[in-house]
């Protein structure tokens, strides 16, 4: 149980268009889910924290126009990257939370190459 | 803030020797701590959590407040541990990660 899933799982962009990612809790009803950024050999920076039907908290330096976060059901969140550049270019991860549990469950990434 | 260290990039040890991946933190409240693993081409997971105070494929992590640590050990280590290791301390539910260890078991 418990599965978290990405779509799409790589993806390549022309430099000023506007790239979707998309992010299923897919057996359960998430309370809460985070979008992180995790650059080549770093750690995972949590960028946002989304919860169904509200605006999601951007952490200090993430950009809330560039980075829009829409979280319209319990087992979907959807992170539009928009007037990608190459400096976005960076592997994005979600994770979902469940019921009063803090831990996270994470998805398997999606990766963004922007040309 | 909170901050999480993980001094050691990368450790390589032989099948059946002890291993201890280190991670200190800082954080001002009652720390939660984590440790993730993510395996070759595979999604983090959650390894162990220090209010479970459980074993997890042999791992141990104790929570040592007086030297804010928070060391992940096995005793005998396998060549399925390959992996990297994150650390990890909750704040309200958001997680900061340290910078993670490669861990390499050799035959």
């Amino acid at each position: 149980g418990a599965v978290v899933s990405q779509h799409p799982s790589w993806v390549i962009c022309k430099s000023g268009t506007s790239v979707k990612i998309e992010c299923r809790s897919l057996d359960f009803q998430a309370t809460t889910m985070f979008w992180y950024r995790q650059f080549p050999k770093q750690s995972l920076m949590l960028m946002a924290t989304s919860n169904e039907g509200s605006k999601a908290t951007y952490e200090q330096g993430v950009e809330k126009d560039k980075f829009l976060i829409n979280h319209a059901s319990l087992t979907l969140s959807t992170l539009t990257v928009t007037s990608a550049h190459p400096e976005d270019s960076s592997f994005y991860i979600c994770s979902a939370t469940v019921g009063a549990n803090n831990e996270q469950f994470f998805g398997p990434g999606t990766r963004l190459t922007v040309l | 803030a909170q901050r999480v260290t993980q001094p050691e990039k990368l450790l390589s040890v032989f099948k059946g020797a002890p291993v201890e991946l280190k991670c200190n933190y800082s954080y001002s409240g009652s720390p939660e701590l984590f440790w993730y693993v993510q395996y070759s081409r595979q999604r983090l997971q959650l390894l162990l959590r220090h209010i479970s105070r459980e074993s997890i494929k042999g791992f141990t992590a104790d929570l040592n407040k007086g030297e804010t640590s928070f060391h992940l050990k096995k005793p005998f280590a396998q060549e399925e541990d390959s992996a990297m290791y994150y650390c990890a301390l909750d704040s309200y539910g958001k997680l900061t990660f340290g910078q993670g260890t490669i861990l390499t078991v050799h035959p």
